[in-house]
């Protein structure tokens, strides 16, 4: 099974809708991401969580919403969707023992469209 | 100001051959890390290699290497004797410490194709 689990894979959706991405992980860690990305401009940073108290804006939050549940938990929501958020996104863990090494795990992400 | 800069979108490569890609960076920190991914068609992201802004040495693994210039705020990766599965999307991250926070931030990636 995966250490990092998004759901779902793929998710067609039309305008105002509310969407919500979940990941869960297996990993232990208690850093959590979510990113997003779009051609020709690399992986954004949307929300991020260094524990379940402690979240945080990343660059491009705006009409995002996170929930940490639990430590295994971290949910993206798209409150009223619009079609400039189709784009592929990324959940991601990383454990901060490693210091300027700490890396990211990823999940295998999820596809939006909105319509 | 952009943090990390892939300069190449989109870069090919003969079977065998070796190929650089170009990562410029920008940071005043002196702790830092430098990251690269490769996501093949298929989507999902997978760790390369890492180099810290103290490693005195270049990073290798296997057929990755990481050409590290500090002066020049350089970090490429060199790909050695090509194969056709090295053919995806490749990005340099780098990780930095901003608002008392320790965050990742990506270039815009370059596509390498690798020809037969």
């Amino acid at each position: 099974d995966a250490d990092v689990t998004q759901t779902p894979r793929n998710r067609i959706t039309k305008t105002g809708k509310r969407i919500m991405l979940e990941c869960s992980q297996t990993k232990g860690h208690d850093r959590m991401y979510w990113y997003r990305q779009d051609p020709g401009l690399g992986l954004r940073l949307i929300y991020y969580s260094f524990d379940v108290k402690d979240i945080n804006k990343g660059e491009i939050s705006d009409g995002y919403s996170v929930s940490r549940q639990a430590q295994a938990k971290f949910s993206l929501s798209l409150e009223s969707a619009i079609p400039n958020q189709t784009a592929l996104y990324f959940c991601a863990t990383s454990d901060p023992t490693g210091g300027a090494g700490e890396k990211l795990f990823f999940g295998s992400g999820t596809q939006l469209s909105v319509l | 100001a952009q943090k990390i800069t892939q300069t190449q979108p989109g870069m090919f490569v003969q079977e065998k051959e070796a190929v650089t890609l170009d990562c410029t960076y920008d940071t005043s920190d002196q702790s830092y890390g430098l990251f690269w991914y490769k996501q093949p068609s298929s989507g999902e992201m997978i760790f390369l290699i890492y180099q810290g802004s103290y490693d005195e040495q270049n990073a290798t693994e296997g057929r990755y290497s990481l050409n590290f210039q500090k002066a020049r705020k350089s970090a490429n990766l060199v790909i050695s004797a090509s194969q056709l599965g090295d053919s995806a999307m490749y990005f340099c991250a780098m990780r930095e410490r901003t608002g008392g926070y320790n965050k990742l931030i990506f270039g815009a990636g370059t596509r390498l194709a690798v020809h037969p």
